[in-house]
């Protein structure tokens, strides 16, 4: 059992460069989230999807895009990145109201 | 709308001393309170959870938190710092009909020897 599992831990984008971090849960969870973390301001809802299908805006979607094809991936995708983008990204998945981290992807855009 | 102010973003204790985080919620609705801890360079990892059971909760590693209604706090409290206890710290509030989270902007713990 891994739990939640991210890929890469680290990438450098260039501006305007494409990426898609990657996200797998193997705990059979439902609901599945993206946060990305900047010093001093906690975690931010990205999007988040409550089964394979479903997704929705969190708190701040512009510039990335998610799909939910099955109940274990959640890929988060960025088309044009951004330097406002360099931030650590954080997947998690939930059951009973606890969710469950991954390690996180920690992406610089130069 | 709901929202998490955790008050003072470092906190500084001396191992054996105790440790005080401080969390204030705001709901519209009764809430669901956590307590996660972040090490250095890892996610998330979840401490303790209020989900209106016992006003007083006890987490992992020997920390516990107390649901204040009146005070609409759930500070996080350890009797005994440990070295191993320097980590970030947040709060973050749910409601009753969505597993999704607002986190507050974190504390970090420092013990000193």
């Amino acid at each position: 059992n891994a739990g939640v599992t991210q890929t890469p831990k680290f990438r450098i984008l260039k501006i305007g460069q494409s990426m898609t971090l990657q996200c797998t849960q193997d705990m059979n969870h439902n609901y599945m989230y993206w946060y990305r973390q900047d010093p001093g301001m906690g975690l931010k809802l990205i999007y988040y999807s409550v089964g394979a299908g479903i997704t929705d805006k969190g708190e701040v979607p512009n510039g990335y895009n998610v799909s939910r094809s099955t109940t274990e991936d959640f890929p988060l995708r960025l088309e044009l990145a951004a330097p406002s983008q360099t931030s650590v990204y954080f997947c998690a998945s939930s059951h009973s109201y606890e969710q469950f981290f991954g390690p996180g992807t920690r992406l610089t855009v130069l | 709308a709901q929202s998490v102010t955790q008050l003072g973003s470092h906190v500084s204790v001396s191992e054996g001393a105790l440790v005080l985080l401080r969390c204030n919620y705001s709901s519209s609705v009764p809430p669901y309170l956590f307590w996660y801890v972040q090490y250095p360079n890892q996610g998330l990892q979840l401490l303790l959870k209020y989900t209106s059971a016992a006003t007083l909760v006890k987490g992992i590693n020997g920390f516990e938190a107390e649901f204040k209604k009146s005070e609409t706090s759930f500070h996080l409290t350890k009797p005994s710092a440990h070295m191993s206890d320097a980590a970030e710290y947040f709060c973050a509030v749910s409601d009753q009909n969505t597993d999704k989270l607002i986190f507050g902007t974190g504390t970090r713990l420092q013990v000193f020897p």
